[in-house]
């Protein structure tokens, strides 16, 4: 039962454009969501997080999207650029769940032409 | 600044042989300890979590067990690897927040 799911395996995408990930998830419980970043044989990078409670959250180049009555988050990154070329996986949790767990996404591997 | 550290980081084992993969928090006290599994081409899934020293639970019934030793220490163990525990192993930690922070990861390859 996969209560997090993002449904584009890849994505590709021209340098300067605007990249959109998808992230669908089935718990209704859950009211915090995370984005992370990774690169082939090493660790994902945290890149930003939004709570349940609010609707966008920007930072920087990376702007979060959360649409609860649909279940759904999106990650818009603009511009995009070479560099972010990785696979992305978006996570979910339970704020007042016991131990801080999350809930990730199969993943949408993301390639940045130049 | 918190660092943490995963070793090996390559590990090639034969089926039935026993492992022993080691994850260590620095900069922080009390972290909450995570262990994931990457299968080849999929997401992360959760295997073990803690609290606190001693404390362990399981996310899933496996071939594999988790220890914390030290504050600090998280580690993943199993008593005789098949080939389907092969897969990339990482260790995670957070404190106050919900983002959990990775380390390097372990590349297992059991034959």
């Amino acid at each position: 039962d996969q209560q997090v799911k993002q449904n584009s395996p890849s994505l590709s995408v021209q340098e300067g454009r605007i990249s959109i990930l998808n992230c669908d998830y089935t718990n209704s419980m859950f009211d915090y969501f995370l984005w992370y970043k990774k690169y082939p044989a090493e660790g994902p990078t945290f890149l930003i997080s939004i709570s349940s409670i609010k609707d966008k959250n920007e930072d920087g180049r990376f702007t979060v999207f959360l649409n609860k009555s649909a279940k759904h988050l999106s990650l818009h990154i603009v511009p995009s650029q070479p560099g972010d070329s990785a696979v992305y996986f978006c996570a979910a949790s339970q704020i007042k769940a016991a131990g801080n767990k999350l809930t990730f996404g199969g993943g949408t591997r993301v390639l940045v032409k130049p | 600044s918190q660092t943490i550290h995963q070793w090996p980081a390559t590990l090639v084992q034969p089926v039935g042989s026993p492992l022993s993969l080691e994850c260590t928090v620095e900069g922080t006290s009390n972290p909450n300890l995570y262990w994931y599994r990457q299968a080849a081409g999929r997401g992360l899934q959760l295997l073990f979590y803690s609290v606190g020293i001693g404390q362990i639970s399981s996310e899933v019934p496996q071939n594999l067990s988790a220890s914390r030793p030290q504050d600090r220490q998280f580690i993943l163990s199993s008593k005789k690897l098949l080939l389907s525990d092969s897969g990339f192993y990482l260790c995670a930690w957070n404190k106050r927040g919900l983002a959990q922070y990775f380390g390097p990861g372990t590349r297992l390859l059991v034959l």
